[in-house]
């Protein structure tokens, strides 16, 4: 059974960092593209980041140069490091599988963690 | 970037109705579209990918439809564990995922 859980969210001050993990079950996650999805408090989804099974990232505008995505092939565990943090930048983190013969829809998401920031 | 147009916003029905939900693309985006359902507190799931292929295990009563700029989800005959937003989301090849504004379904 294919299972996603994210651990890392919580309450930060804008400006500091957070890293936030997705361990996944039942699949390999250096085989398939993983990818991190938010949503702010009664918005909704923005897609902010995915890596390809061959290592290449891309992100969204709104965190680029700011979230890195990554991956522990021997843990079998998604990354996104979040850096220079602000109001805006609050929201459930989701981590998702990319599925699709050209990974174009998320199949399997996380339960989700929240990142609050704020002073 | 291609923007996405999910109408309507939010959307009132009674038990057994058909209900029709419907996104734009500002570009063509081939099939490249997928509807996802998300309840509240819970994470989205998905429904229909490719416009028209249902998810393993998500039940007949809801389909998609459409290529190119304009697609359609239905729901054939509303029931009460239905309630809940929907979102369309494109894929294009920059790449980039996009979703819609969400259409927030309930009952009348």
């Amino acid at each position: 059974e294919v299972q996603l859980v994210e651990t890392g969210g919580g309450l930060i001050q804008p400006g500091g960092s957070l890293r936030l993990s997705c361990a996944a079950s039942g699949f390999t996650v250096s085989s398939n593209y993983m990818s991190w999805v938010r949503q702010a408090p009664g918005k909704g989804l923005e897609w902010v980041s995915v890596i390809y099974s061959g290592g290449s990232t891309y992100y969204a505008d709104s965190v680029k140069g700011r979230f890195t995505i990554s991956r522990d092939n021997s843990k079998n565990t998604l990354y996104l490091q979040m850096n220079s943090l602000r109001a805006e930048d609050t929201a459930v983190y989701y981590c998702a599988r990319v599925g699709g013969l050209v990974a174009t829809y998320f199949d399997y998401w996380g339960q989700g963690t929240l990142v609050t920031v704020s002073s | 970037d291609i923007q996405m147009t999910q109408s309507p916003s939010s959307l009132s029905a009674s038990v057994g109705d058909r209900v029709t939900i419907t996104c734009q693309a500002s570009q063509d985006i081939s099939n490249y579209l997928n509807w996802y359902q998300q309840k509240p507190g819970k994470a989205p799931k998905l429904l229909i990918y490719d416009a028209s292929n249902l998810e393993t295990g998500v039940p007949s009563r809801f389909s998609g439809s459409g290529s190119g700029t304009d697609f359609t989800f239905t729901i054939s005959s509303l029931q009460p564990e239905d309630i809940a937003t929907y979102y369309c989301q494109q894929y294009d090849n920059l790449p980039g995922y996009t979703f819609g504004q969400g259409t927030k379904l309930e009952i009348k």
